[in-house]
């Protein structure tokens, strides 16, 4: 149980363009759902969290107005990247936030390459 | 302010040895903690947590990590290492102080596991 998929794994797009990555939780709801940035050989980024029915809340530093966020339902959490430049390319993961028991357990997509030429 | 070291960047082990990653954390009240592992072009997998009760807690793929509130340590250990342990682990800690449900990571430790 606690399957996360993201789509799409990779993308390449021309500088300008947006690109728009899905977070799906397979097998569980999840209210609350988190965007990460991670750069090679660097650790995970947050750079949003991500809540059912209400606006993300974004980490100090990170644009809201190029990174969009949307979660529309209980399993699908979006993030888009608007006017995309080559400094933009990255690793994106999310994570879905599972209530297992008493606490909760943070189960994380395969994450998405990004590359803009 | 809550956070989590990793003072290793790497480790190295020979296959069918014991390994051990280091993690310690600065938190305010009880600490969640967690260990995931990484590989390469690929999202993080979850191996274990601790947040109350026994102080060894065991995981997947034989994975085990022992709390240690004194030292404020939480170490991931496995009594055997594989090859296929080879990967970039992280340490993290819910970070209780926000009133969210976010995680602190490490710095994350590359573990070599050498045949």
């Amino acid at each position: 149980g606690a399957v996360v998929s993201q789509h799409p794994s990779w993308v390449i797009c021309k500088s300008g363009t947006s690109v728009k990555i899905e977070c799906r939780s397979l097998d569980f709801q999840a209210t609350t759902m988190f965007w990460y940035r991670q750069f090679p050989k660097q650790s995970l980024m947050l750079m949003a969290t991500s809540n059912e029915g209400s606006k993300a809340t974004y980490e100090q530093g990170v644009e809201k107005d190029k990174f969009l966020i949307n979660h529309a339902s209980l399993t699908l959490s979006t993030l888009t990247v608007t006017s995309a430049h080559p400094e933009d390319s990255s690793f994106y993961i999310c994570s879905a936030r599972a209530l297992r028991g008493h606490t909760d357990t943070q189960y994380f997509g395969p994450g998405t390459r990004l590359t803009v030429l | 302010a809550q956070s989590v070291a990793q003072p290793e960047d790497q480790v190295n082990v020979a296959e069918g040895n014991p390994l051990t990653v280091k993690c310690t954390y600065s938190v305010s009240g009880n600490p969640y903690l967690f260990w995931y592992v990484q590989y390469p072009n690929r999202g993080l997998q979850f191996l274990l947590k601790y947040i109350t009760g026994d102080n060894l807690v065991k995981g997947s793929y034989g994975f085990e990590a022992e709390f240690n509130k004194s030292q404020t340590s939480f170490h991931l250990k496995k009594p055997s290492a594989l090859v296929s342990d080879s990967a970039l682990y992280f340490c993290a800690v819910r970070d209780l102080s926000s009133g969210t449900y976010k995680y602190i990571f490490g710095t994350g430790t590359r573990l070599k596991v050498l045949a």
